[in-house]
């Protein structure tokens, strides 16, 4: 089993460009979350797909669209990417009834 | 009411020490409080989860510890290695939600 992948690994843009995060889990995950990382501020939710079909807003969404394909794939879509968008992205899945979240490696996005 | 506070921001240990990093928050609806260990280039992975019916839980030289009145929590790493150095987060998690709200992070180094 592959867990949680995500692509790319590494990405530039630049300020406008747009670009879509893939993730996919092969771990039976009901739900799935998207986060960013900045140095000392955590990890903030972006947005969450409680299960299949559905899709939340989490604290920092604005800037941010996300798509929950089908059970597997929970993707993330920066229409008009921004420097304050500069992060690394990371996706977790979820099983139904368990609070552990299972971390995707990340993507390293700059934006310039 | 949402935040979790967590300190220190950085903390080097010799070998052998025990590292001990704090968190406080204020919701007392939250009901479950994860910690999570990330290394470089990682992403996080649970390390050891409490919930607030027990004040310590121990697994292997980690150890949380529950303050309930205090609405505080600490993670204890004994006889602290040099494979311990990594970036630890806590979190709180509340059932209704399944989504967790983490502290902004420490950065454990264990020196030989």
């Amino acid at each position: 089993n592959a867990g949680v992948t995500q692509t790319p690994k590494f990405q530039v843009l630049k300020t406008g460009q747009s670009m879509t995060l893939q993730c996919a889990q092969d771990m039976n995950h009901n739900s799935m979350y998207w986060y960013r990382q900045d140095p000392g501020m955590g990890l903030r939710l972006i947005y969450y797909s409680a299960s299949e079909g559905t899709t939340d807003k989490g604290e920092v969404p604005n800037g941010y669209n996300v798509s929950r394909l089908n059970k597997r794939e929970f993707s993330l879509r920066l229409e008009s990417a921004a420097p304050s968008q500069t992060s690394v992205y990371f996706c977790a899945g979820r099983q139904a009834s368990s609070y552990e979240q299972y971390f995707g490696p990340g993507t390293r996005l700059t934006v310039t | 009411q949402q935040q979790v506070k967590q300190s220190p921001q950085s903390l080097i240990v010799q070998k052998g020490g025990i590292s001990i990093i704090n968190c406080a928050y204020e919701n007392t609806a939250f009901d479950y409080f994860p910690w999570y260990q990330q290394f470089p280039g990682k992403g996080p992975a649970l390390l050891i989860a409490i919930r607030p019916d027990v004040s310590e839980k121990k697994e292997g030289r980690f150890t949380i510890s529950f303050n309930k009145s205090a609405k505080q929590f600490s993670l204890h790493i004994m006889d602290s290695q040099p494979g311990d150095s990594a970036t630890y987060f806590c979190a709180a998690g509340m059932d209704s939600s399944y989504k967790l709200i983490f502290g902004s992070g420490t950065r454990l180094l264990v020196r030989p």
